[in-house]
């Protein structure tokens, strides 16, 4: 199956700093999906990228599929953004099942 | 806008006893996605369903079974439950298989003594 490796494992930010995400995977894909799992489990849907560039607020990303990466940008951070981010890809045209990353925890310090 | 409803939230379970997860996508959306995350774990597939078949299965135990309806709802049986399958049980759901992006439920805590 697909392989998603997530970068950093860990970052602590200070509430206002800006940081990057990132997010390799190991063959082409159809599908990759940025979420938030808040504290109570709940995953958030922050953008479906299987190519290209989006942006939602003070949260933007993108995906180059030809270089297998993509990039979840957070900007001014809130004590709110805390928890744990996860990238998720889809593979092949039988494929639609997500393999998902080990994910990036945010803590944002006020 | 509606999303996935999953019931119940949450479960308390003891040992050898059996659990049933219901799932209800989101309308229109023919297939239906479980996924099993363990404490401190990312979320791993176990089975998904398209138009009330079964599409595709990952590491779902032989314990496990599970079901599309006519209505497109889902329901994960468990039996013979273990320690281990304490986890947070997702449903997802999309509009097709094809068209890519998976909506999640709110997930179902089950906790096993």
């Amino acid at each position: 199956g697909i392989q998603v490796e997530q970068s950093p494992p860990d970052l602590i930010l200070q509430e206002g700093a800006n940081s990057t995400l990132r997010c390799n995977f190991s063959d082409s894909v159809n599908n990759l999906q940025w979420f938030h799992q808040n504290p109570w489990g709940q995953l958030i849907n922050l953008f479906y990228i299987p190519s290209g560039t989006k942006q939602n607020g003070r949260l933007s990303a993108t995906t180059v599929a030809t270089e297998r990466y993509s990039l979840l940008y957070i900007s001014s951070s809130q004590t709110t953004d805390s928890g744990v981010y996860f990238c998720a890809v889809g593979g092949s045209s039988n494929d639609y099942k997500l393999s998902f990353g080990a994910g990036t925890t945010v803590t944002v310090r006020a | 806008a509606a999303g996935v409803i999953q019931s119940p939230r949450h479960l308390i379970k003891e040992k050898r006893e059996t659990a049933t997860l219901k799932c209800y996508p989101i309308p229109r959306h023919d297939t239906v996605y479980w996924y099993q995350q363990g404490p401190g774990q990312d979320p791993q597939f176990l089975i998904s369903f398209y138009e009330k078949m079964q599409s595709d299965k990952g590491s779902i135990p032989d314990r496990f079974s599970a079901q599309q309806f006519s209505d497109y709802h889902s329901e994960l049986n468990m039996s013979s439950l273990e320690l281990g399958d304490s986890a947070l049980y997702f449903c997802a759901s999309s509009i097709t298989p094809r068209v890519g992006e998976q909506f999640f439920g709110p997930g179902t805590r089950l906790t096993v003594l």
